[in-house]
């Protein structure tokens, strides 16, 4: 069964201080992964999209990266206005839904 | 560019009502998917509309169902309310099927009472 898991749950960190993201999947194929921002109650953000393992993307502090079985999102030097809900999804091959991670929720403070 | 448009942002129901949910995609657009995001859990997909057809869905009752109009823009609908289906409908498009990016709306915050 295709699957997403995103760790950790949830994550502190003081402004300034980088950290990972991670999300971990098993999908038989991917056709690809999505990184998502979430504020709360409003609707996914588009980040990124990774099609093959070893491709990165960077926008600003963010940086994604992906491998056969994971990817990590990369965040350097936070700011408290990047404190949000980052989600992870894939795409399977077979459909065009998006299987979706519960997410890493992300507060930086000043 | 407009981005995808929903309609409205909160909805109120009793149990046993119908509800009725709108989504506008960006323009050019032809992909429309809804998904259900109940407190606490992560996003399901519901259902994917593309060229007016219904070409999947998930994991849901029959009672939840939509369509799309000619102009792309989608309804989605939910018969026979109950109080589980309390939560955040978000909708999404894309350019079409295939390695496209979903690209979401605000969402229609639904109370079932």
């Amino acid at each position: 069964e295709d699957q997403v898991t995103q760790s950790p749950e949830a994550l502190r960190l003081q402004e300034g201080e980088s950290s990972s993201l991670n999300c971990s999947y098993t999908v038989s194929g991917l056709r690809g992964l999505f990184w998502y921002r979430q504020d709360p109650g409003k609707g996914p953000e588009f980040l990124f999209t990774l099609y093959s393992a070893g491709e990165e993307k960077e926008k600003e502090r963010l940086k994604a990266t992906l491998t056969k079985k994971e990817s990590f999102l990369h965040i350097t030097a936070p700011k408290p206005e990047d404190s949000a809900t980052y989600l992870c999804a894939v795409q399977a091959p077979s459909t065009d839904k998006l299987i979706f991670g519960t997410g890493t929720r992300l507060q930086v403070f000043p | 560019e407009a981005g995808v448009t929903q309609s409205p942002t909160h909805l109120i129901k009793t149990r046993g009502q119908q509800a009725t949910l709108r989504c506008s995609p960006i323009s050019g657009h032809t992909s429309v998917y809804w998904y259900q995001q109940a407190l606490g859990l992560g996003l399901q997909f519901l259902l994917w509309y593309d060229e007016g057809e219904e070409r999947n869905r998930g994991n849901f009752p029959p009672r939840f169902s939509g369509r799309q109009f000619p102009n792309y823009s989608s309804e989605l609908n939910v018969n026979a309310l109950e109080l589980e289906d309390s939560a955040l409908y978000l909708c999404a498009s894309s350019l079409g099927p295939r390695r496209e990016t979903q690209y979401f709306g605000p969402g229609t915050r639904l109370l079932v009472l």
